[in-house]
């Protein structure tokens, strides 16, 4: 089965400054790629997904990089906030018509931003 | 639309005893998804039911199990709890391709 290993388990940054969190997955049939969010006590909720199809995707200032040949993807946050204080989890799936998304997901980045 | 809702939030059980975990999707999904989440384990896929039937399961024992009914509200049930099972249990519902999106969360306490 897929396998997604993510880094760094921590993050600290000052406030402005950005941040990158790495994924690397192991099945080549992965082909769509979450990221979700989850602060303290709340649900996941996703801020950005890319598929295969694409090597690139930004939403202001939260970009995400997907490189198939080396299997790993990456969170870019830039001009960070205290307010994106929280822990990124990256996930990967495969999908296949007919068959919902079966998420595996990282073991999570608690990122800190510093005021 | 409404968001995914699941209840109870918390629970407490103890040891031996069951526990039955109800998610009602946002309206239009028929795809549902069960996750655990553990400090230890992470994120963890447990089942997933499209149209009443379960088309995947994760790497848990038989003691846990799911169903799903015609208006797409699902259920997960957890016999003979052990401690271990003491987690935050999320259920994610979906249509078609798109995005999973994540209810709050059910709480369990298992003393």
């Amino acid at each position: 089965g897929e396998n997604v290993e993510q880094h760094p388990s921590t993050l600290s940054v000052q406030e402005g400054d950005s941040a990158v969190i790495k994924c690397t997955y192991s099945d080549s049939a992965s082909n769509y790629f979450p990221w979700y969010k989850q602060e303290l006590g709340k649900r996941p909720q996703l801020i950005i997904d890319i598929r295969s199809n694409v090597g690139e995707k930004k939403d202001q200032r939260i970009a995400v990089t997907l490189n198939k040949t080396a299997k790993h993807f990456s969170l870019h946050i830039t001009e960070t906030q205290p307010e994106d204080s929280a822990v990124y989890f990256c996930a990967a799936s495969p999908f296949s018509s007919g068959s919902a998304r079966q998420l595996t997901f990282g073991s999570g980045t608690q990122l800190t931003v510093l005021p | 639309k409404a968001g995914v809702t699941q209840t109870p939030r918390y629970l407490i059980k103890t040891r031996g005893q069951q526990v039955t975990l109800s998610c009602s999707p946002i309206s239009g999904h028929r795809s549902v998804s069960w996750y655990q989440q553990t400090p230890g384990q992470g994120l963890q896929f447990l089942f997933e039911y499209f149209s009443e039937t379960q088309r995947n399961k994760g790497n848990f024992p038989g003691r846990f199990s799911g169903r799903q009914f015609s208006n797409s509200r699902s259920e997960m049930n957890v016999s003979t709890l052990e401690l271990g099972d003491s987690a935050l249990y999320l259920c994610a519902s979906q249509q078609g391709a798109d995005t999973q999106y994540f209810g709050p969360g059910t709480r369990l306490t298992v003393l």
